[in-house]
């Protein structure tokens, strides 16, 4: 079956500086990868997504980068303010019959003033 | 409207009580869902519904019922329940099963005494 993790439950970062939170899965069928950000006390909001065709994919202020050799991604975010302060997911999903999204166990930022 | 709303936020319930969590949409999606998350980990799914079918049920106990009303509406019933049960049960929504972006709503946190 697929595992996401991520290598660190929580991330303390100064703010104005740029945060990188990473994710390996294990299934090499895995085609579609999304980034949520869940703040507390709400349900998880997208962030950004990327499909196994491409390597990198930019938004405002966020990058995710696709390493499929490894089965790595990670979720870039530049200049790193207060309000980014939340619990990221990464999930995966497969295409085929069944496509089943599976969320990684969650990083946690920390925004320092 | 980009909103999916859940009702009630917080709910207490004893384990011989029934109740039950509602969820609504207008964004015109085909598909919903039903995660529960524990705290300090990664929502976990439940139910799937698509084109108000039910798709998939990941092995949930009986006494979780959920129920398609219409395309706009989600319910999921509870019934003699075990305090192991209190959780966030999230509902989200997607345009059709397994595309795309997951919409979530703010949760409905669950206690059984």
């Amino acid at each position: 079956g697929e595992s996401v993790g991520l290598h660190l439950p929580t991330l303390s970062v100064q703010e104005g500086d740029n945060s990188i939170i990473n994710c390996a899965y294990s299934n090499s069928a895995s085609d579609y990868f999304i980034w949520y950000k869940q703040e507390s006390g709400k349900g998880p909001q997208f962030i950004i997504d990327i499909r196994s065709n491409m390597d990198k994919r930019q938004g405002q202020r966020v990058t995710v980068l696709l390493n499929k050799t490894v089965k790595h991604l990670s979720l870039q975010i530049a200049a790193t303010q207060p309000g980014d302060s939340a619990v990221y997911f990464c999930a995966v999903q497969n295409s085929g019959g069944y496509q089943k999204v599976t969320f990684g166990t969650g990083t946690k930022l920390q925004v320092i003033p | 409207d980009t909103e999916v709303t859940q009702t009630p936020k917080h709910l207490v319930m004893g384990m011989t009580n029934k109740k039950s969590l509602k969820c609504e949409q207008h964004m015109g999606h085909r598909a919903m869902y039903w995660y529960k998350q524990k705290a300090k980990k990664p929502p976990e799914l439940m139910f799937v519904y698509s084109y108000e079918k039910l798709s998939i049920n990941e092995s949930v106990p009986s006494r979780f019922s959920p129920e398609c009303p219409n395309s706009s509406l989600l319910n999921l019933h509870l019934h003699a329940l075990q305090p192991e049960d209190s959780a966030l049960y999230l509902c989200a929504s997607s345009q059709e099963e397994g595309t795309g972006e997951l919409f979530f709503g703010e949760g409905s946190r669950l206690t059984v005494l």
